[in-house]
């Protein structure tokens, strides 16, 4: 069964650099997204992504974050400047509509931040 | 706005027993509803969704859910639990059309006694 993959699956940074999140997700899905757990919360909707360009973005998806996919397979999440409090399990998530079509996640990136 | 409340961040049940576990959601809209499965350092698996078909909502693993639009609730049950049941499990709503940014409760830690 096809699936969503995401590199790496663990990340560490020191707070102040730039990190990127990969994500390849089902290859005949159209709609992207990231998602965060910070560890004990609930899960978060950062950003959704359909036709090369951004659907609609959390609060928390600020200047920080931005989303690309640079080559029609790989979709990629930059945290620019990391601060500790993105400290978080980030999810990749791929769909192929928007009708009440499931979101598949992939195994996430845990990203920690020193 | 969308927002999904799942009671007890805890159940724990005997190996054979009934599981039940509790969402209670709230949307303007009509919605879609979802259980998601996380097993430890593993993504999000789709249980079951509801998508204004049958009420009764049959998935994998022996789990099913039914969506009561006067109670605004859709609970998970499974008539006998198994001790490879134990996980997390995430009640998530969407909406129709837009992004379909899905909104999670705050999830239901399951614990099998043998």
């Amino acid at each position: 069964e096809p699936e969503v993959t995401q590199t790496p699956s663990h990340q560490v940074t020191q707070m102040g650099q730039e990190v990127i999140l990969r994500c390849v997700p089902i290859s005949n899905h159209l709609y992207f997204y990231w998602y965060r757990q910070i560890l004990g919360q609930k899960v978060e909707f950062l950003v959704s992504f359909y036709n090369n360009e951004i659907s609609e973005k959390s609060e928390i998806f600020d200047d920080q974050f931005s989303v690309e996919r640079p080559d029609g397979s790989n979709f990629t999440l930059k945290i620019r400047s990391t601060k500790l409090e993105d400290s978080a399990m980030y999810f990749c998530a791929s769909s192929a509509g928007d009708r009440g079509q499931p979101q598949h996640f992939g195994d996430g990136t845990r990203l920690s931040i020193l | 706005a969308q927002s999904v409340t799942q009671l007890g961040s805890h159940v724990s049940v005997s190996e054979g027993a009934l599981v039940l576990l509790r969402c209670n959601y709230s949307s303007s809209v009509p919605p879609y509803l979802f259980w998601y499965v996380q097993y430890p350092n593993q993504g999000l698996q789709l249980l079951l969704k509801y998508t204004s078909a049958a009420t009764l909502v049959k998935g994998i693993n022996g789990f099913e859910a039914e969506f009561k639009k006067s109670e605004t609730s859709f609970h998970l049950t499974k008539p006998s639990a198994h001790m490879s049941d134990a996980a997390e499990y995430f009640c998530a709503v969407t909406s129709h059309g837009g992004a379909q940014k899905l909104v999670f409760g705050q999830g239901t830690r399951l614990t099998i006694n043998p």
